[in-house]
């Protein structure tokens, strides 16, 4: 089966740097996606990855190894309004289907203080 | 009307009611999938519909009943639902091929069962 851990809960200072870390194990691995969701919203797209390394986009990065099953997502420049959920989500073969579906991590509440 | 949409917003039945959920895509969009997001719970795929096929968790009781009538149309067909059901109720939908499956979620239907 699969499994996807995240941290429960972060504490950051507004204008600081986060890094929320992911770590995954699964069957045929085909990319990890990361989104944001607010109290009460949807999740929103924030990142996708496919192969190792960097994507930037902005204030949020997201790295990828795959050979550790690891990725994390980098908020620089907190802002108040990034309080939220982070969700990783790794796409990978469903079990009995034979195709490719997301599984998603609890999710880490982030909080940024003043 | 833009993106994912799902009514209704708030839901609350009775245990033996008969309701139903629904969602729209305007995305253009040939993919289509049921997630249910409980407190402290990662969200959780119940049902897939797409061009090639349906995927359906298997966890999922047969008092959830899905109908997609074409690719922009979602349904979820809810009878004699029991208390723990209540939850999230998530529509998302994505293109099969490409940046693959990329998931653009709807607000989500909460959903309360007395």
């Amino acid at each position: 089966g699969q499994n996807i851990d995240q941290p429960t809960e972060m504490t950051a200072t507004e204008g600081a740097i986060v890094q929320i870390n992911c770590t995954y194990q699964t069957s045929g691995f085909n990319g990890l996606f990361w989104y944001q969701q607010h109290a009460g919203e949807a999740p929103t797209f924030l990142s996708y990855n496919v192969l190792d390394g960097l994507e930037e986009k902005g204030r949020f990065s997201s790295f990828l190894s795959r050979s550790k099953g690891y990725s994390y997502l980098l908020l620089k420049e907190l802002q108040m309004k990034d309080s939220a959920s982070y969700l990783c989500a790794v796409r990978a073969l469903y079990s009995g289907a034979g195709s490719y579906q997301l599984t998603f991590g609890k999710g880490t509440k982030l909080s940024v203080i003043p | 009307e833009t993106g994912v949409t799902q009514t209704p917003r708030h839901l609350v039945m009775g245990m033996t009611n008969k309701k139903s959920l629904k969602c729209e895509q305007h995305l253009g969009h040939n993919a289509m999938y049921w997630y249910k997001q409980s407190a402290k719970k990662p969200l959780e795929l119940m049902f897939v519909y797409s061009l090639e096929e349906r995927v359906e968790n298997n966890s999922v009781p047969s008092r959830f009943s899905p109908e997609c009538p074409n690719s922009s149309h979602l349904f979820l067909h809810l009878h004699t639902l029991q208390p723990e059901d209540s939850a999230l109720y998530l529509c998302a939908s994505s293109q099969v091929a490409g940046q693959a499956g990329t998931q653009y979620f709807g607000p989500g239907t909460r959903l309360t069962v007395l």
